[in-house]
């Protein structure tokens, strides 16, 4: 079985400040990762995914995360934000180890950026 | 190309009854999987059908049911509610393997009162 933990259920930032979500993984088995966003009254949205190759993935909205694995994690970061990147965040795996499409998801992140 | 789309958006019952939620994937993908929302367990998987079949089921009560149609359609039933199944359910779609993109549609909201 595997497991996510995001490390922190808010995070306000100002618009234009640099911000990293972190994102630690747990299994015994191959993992892939991926980060969702949900805006207000909405469905969750990819906004990058790890699954092979270069550990370092981008979005093309700005966002990059890292795959680290002696770390076990996937944090994501933007070097500069936008008020219209407030939203709640999830890290997500699913396991190599399973057939079929079962994401387990992290706690969530909220992101607030003021102006 | 239409998104995921689920029906109702709301919906309000009270304890006892049940309730039947619909999902439409995205043409042409074969895997339909079930969430359950709430602020305090956050998101948590409660199924995965793929072509008709469920093939992943998460740790819920055997009163949450679903199945899937030949067309893909996904409808997700709940027995014999509780005020606990409170909560947003949103169905996402892909094409059937782990390493793909799930879609998810906008959520039925159900209240349990």
């Amino acid at each position: 079985a595997q497991s996510v933990t995001q490390l922190d259920s808010q995070v306000p930032v100002f618009e234009e400040a640099p911000v990293e979500l972190r994102c630690n993984y747990s299994s015994s088995v191959s993992v892939y990762l991926f980060w969702y966003v949900q805006y207000p009254n909405q469905g969750l949205q990819l906004l990058l995914k790890y699954l092979s190759g270069s550990t370092l993935v981008e979005s093309i909205n700005g966002f990059e995360a890292e795959f680290n694995k002696s770390q076990t994690s996937f944090h994501l970061r933007k070097p500069s934000v936008h008020i219209s990147d407030t939203a709640e965040y999830f890290c997500a795996v699913s396991s190599a180890g399973t057939s079929g499409s079962r994401l387990t998801f992290g706690e969530g992140t909220q992101l607030t950026v003021n102006p | 190309k239409a998104g995921v789309t689920q029906t109702p958006r709301y919906l309000i019952k009270t304890r006892g009854q049940q309730v039947t939620l619909s999902c439409s994937p995205i043409s042409g993908h074969r895997s339909v999987s079930w969430y359950q929302q709430t602020p305090g367990q956050g998101l948590q998987f409660l199924f995965e059908y793929f072509s008709e079949t469920q093939r992943n089921k998460g740790n819920f009560p055997g009163r949450f049911s679903g199945r899937q149609f030949s067309n893909s359609r996904s409808e997700m039933n709940v027995s014999t509610l509780e005020l606990g199944d409170s909560a947003l359910y949103l169905c996402a779609s892909s094409l059937g393997d782990r390493t793909d993109t799930q879609y998810f549609g906008p959520g039925t909201r159900l209240t349990v009162l």
